[in-house]
């Protein structure tokens, strides 16, 4: 089945700590995604991507960072400088060429310990 | 910048009653604009896209209707089950860097 996965979907980290969200898809889209989700906000962008080897900041990258080495893959990195990381971080994909919808992964709680 | 309004406060619906959700938009009319629910703890699932020259789009027992002039679109469920107890989430697509602008939500409970 085609789709797009997320892992962890818990994950803890003690102050100071680099920790890697994993996001993987084999829908074959160009463009992928990182947003930041808090109780009563909406989805905040943190990096997006809209081909390999290349990625663009979103309006909240600070201490956030990303790589897309492979189409299918791209993972987020959320380090010590990311000074409230407790969140719920989800990724999502795209066909490129607008008037398309977005798939997103089942997302991954990080919580700070 | 673009700004989203969706309302913050949980909608109650008894079952049965159609639901009707609200999405306000500043600024310019986006491209599309698309519609999502979103259940605890997982990720948002797309249910409808609307485009800017369209008037209104329907999927079995739902309906969006977009309307440019108020800068709004409504997003309507009938025959409401409680199992359409969610968060719905619209977004925009203004059309370039394929970006989305997301509302914050609206929970929706369907009380039996």
């Amino acid at each position: 089945d085609g789709g797009i996965t997320q892992s962890p979907k818990y994950l803890f980290r003690k102050e100071g700590q680099n920790v890697t969200l994993s996001c993987e898809q084999n829908l074959n889209h160009d463009a992928m995604y990182w947003y930041r989700q808090d109780p009563g906000q909406g989805l905040r962008l943190i990096y997006y991507s809209q081909i390999v080897n290349d990625f663009q900041k979103g309006d909240i990258a600070e201490g956030y960072s990303v790589s897309r080495e492979k189409k299918e893959s791209f993972p987020l990195t959320v380090t010590s400088a990311q000074k409230n990381p407790t969140a719920f971080y989800l990724c999502a994909s795209r066909r490129t060429g607008g008037d398309t919808e977005a798939f997103f992964g089942q997302g991954t709680r990080l919580t700070v310990v | 910048s673009q700004k989203i309004e969706q309302n913050s406060e949980a909608l109650n619906i008894q079952e049965g009653k159609t639901a009707t959700l609200t999405c306000n938009y500043t600024n310019y009319s986006p491209a599309y604009l698309q519609w999502y629910r979103q259940d605890p703890g997982r990720g948002p699932v797309f249910l409808l896209l609307i485009r800017e020259n369209e008037k209104e789009k329907r999927k079995e027992r739902l309906k969006v209707t977009f309307d440019t002039t108020l800068k709004q679109s409504l997003f309507h469920i009938t025959a409401s089950q409680p199992a359409d107890s969610a968060t719905y989430l619209c977004a925009l697509d203004m059309g370039s860097n394929y970006q989305l602008i997301w509302g914050a939500g609206t929970k929706l409970i369907i009380k039996p």
